[in-house]
């Protein structure tokens, strides 16, 4: 069973902060990482991918993978109240064209 | 936004009728996926498409078929609705198997 983890929280945040959103994997075969944003009642929304080993800056979100340590995360900075929502992890399994296993989210909320 | 509807986007339904769920783009992406989401579960994937009339099985596909006839859509069926496939159902879109964009979503009831 290929598995991807997360804190389901909430994870409470002052605005300003930085927020800290992590994911584990289980298929060591993985290539492709992707964090999605979910506002309650509304889709899924890509905000970021990466698939290398590293870091990926883009605006105020980071993301970082560690495919030694089987760990993705995602942070934000600067956090907005508009932050407050469901983060999704999601990662393509090895062996190609099953579409995304996603984690069951971590929910996130940026107090004012 | 990707260009990715769904329709019907609410359906209450009873036990035992067939019900078929309607995505459609306009992006010409080559591939396209239909997910469930459910509390406590997550997203799942049911079936996907890699061209048109070429479909696959996902993790959760028993009691769902797809069809695939022209590019731009992909029709989720139930041919028989349980209770269980109360749900919401989310369609998504890829150039490449990698990013996907999804659609407004299905939310189907059946009763």
């Amino acid at each position: 069973q290929k598995e991807v983890e997360q804190n389901s929280g909430p994870l409470s945040v002052p605005e300003g902060a930085i927020a800290s959103l992590n994911c584990t994997y289980s298929d060591r075969g993985s290539q492709s990482f992707f964090w999605y944003r979910q506002y309650s009642g509304k889709s899924p929304e890509l905000i970021m991918s990466i698939y290398s080993n590293g870091d990926k800056e883009d605006g105020r979100f980071t993301a970082q993978l560690n495919k030694a340590s089987q760990y993705v995360s995602l942070l934000i900075r600067d956090s907005q109240p508009s932050d407050s929502a469901t983060y999704l992890c999601a990662v393509i399994p090895g062996g190609g064209a099953d579409g995304l296993t996603f984690g069951k989210g971590t929910h996130l909320i940026i107090q004012p | 936004d990707a260009g990715i509807t769904q329709s019907p986007r609410h359906k209450v339904t009873e036990t035992g009728t067939p019900v078929t769920l309607r995505c459609h783009q306009t992006e010409n992406h080559r591939y396209m996926y239909w997910y469930r989401q459910d509390p406590g579960h997550g997203l799942r994937l049911i079936h996907y498409s890699y061209g048109v009339k070429d479909t696959d099985k996902g993790e959760v596909s028993d009691g769902y078929s797809v069809s695939r006839s022209k590019t731009e859509d992909f029709l989720l069926t139930l041919e028989s609705a349980t209770s269980s496939q109360t749900s919401v159902y989310f369609c998504a879109i890829s150039e490449s198997q990698g990013r996907q964009y999804f659609g407004p979503g299905t939310r189907l009831t059946v009763t």
